[in-house]
């Protein structure tokens, strides 16, 4: 693994189904991050967690949970999708907080029927 | 609220000099980033300021204003491969990055 990858590259989803969308990353980093981003808008924090065994709730965390069993991964899901849910789902992460750059994995594209 | 605003779209002619704008309004600032993100790829980070000033990397340059709320990422000598979109995001007092919508640069021949 080089840098931060994601799974599934895509999925189609049935409304009510649950999803977990899996993150790993192998820089050490400490904080992780899951954003989602829509045609217009910027991208807008769900989740994050700044150390391994803790997570936070981002700007729109309703319906999503995240955890942070390990430094290395932090998965996304999603317990019962809806329609506003399909987006493109981007996990990032960074070595620290302050002036520390996110590296951002190649992106989930989710769709709910 | 948190706010940032940066053009929609942009064009400009290919080896020419372009100026993307950044505005912005955040509890906090703790520095501002831009990054580049390719249509149906992941962002990748271009620059980072967090003192007012000029920082220049190779034909990219990004400024910022601290008073004025203000950044502006330069591109020079402007390549097709340049066309994407330009990100803006400002580090607010809890280290989380707010994002703008982002500017679309379209580059002509």
């Amino acid at each position: 693994i080089a840098g931060i990858t994601q799974a599934p590259t895509s999925q189609i989803l049935a409304a009510g189904r649950r999803m977990t969308l899996r993150c790993t990353q192998d820089m050490r980093h400490n904080a992780m991050y899951w954003y989602r981003q829509d045609l217009g808008l910027g991208l807008r924090l769900i989740h994050y967690s700044n150390t391994a065994g803790t997570t936070g709730k981002g700007e729109v965390p309703d319906g999503y949970s995240v955890s942070r069993a390990n430094t290395d991964d932090f998965p996304l899901t999603l317990a019962s999708a809806v329609p506003s849910q399909t987006s493109v789902y981007f996990c990032a992460s960074s070595g620290g907080l302050a002036g520390n750059e996110q590296f951002f994995g190649p992106g989930t594209r989710l769709t709910v029927l | 609220g948190q706010n940032i605003d940066q053009p929609t779209e942009m064009t400009a002619t290919e080896g020419a000099i372009v100026q993307i704008n950044c505005t912005y309004q955040t509890s906090g600032f703790n520095g501002l980033f831009w990054y580049q993100q390719h249509a149906g790829e992941a962002p990748t980070f271009l620059s980072y300021n967090v003192l007012d000033g000029l920082e220049e990397k190779g034909r990219f340059s990004s400024f910022l204003s601290r008073s004025k709320g203000y950044s502006y990422l330069l591109l020079k000598e402007l390549q097709m491969k340049d066309s994407a979109s330009y990100l803006c995001a400002v580090m607010d007092s809890n280290y989380q990055l707010i994002w703008g919508a982002g500017t679309k640069l379209i580059i002509k021949p």
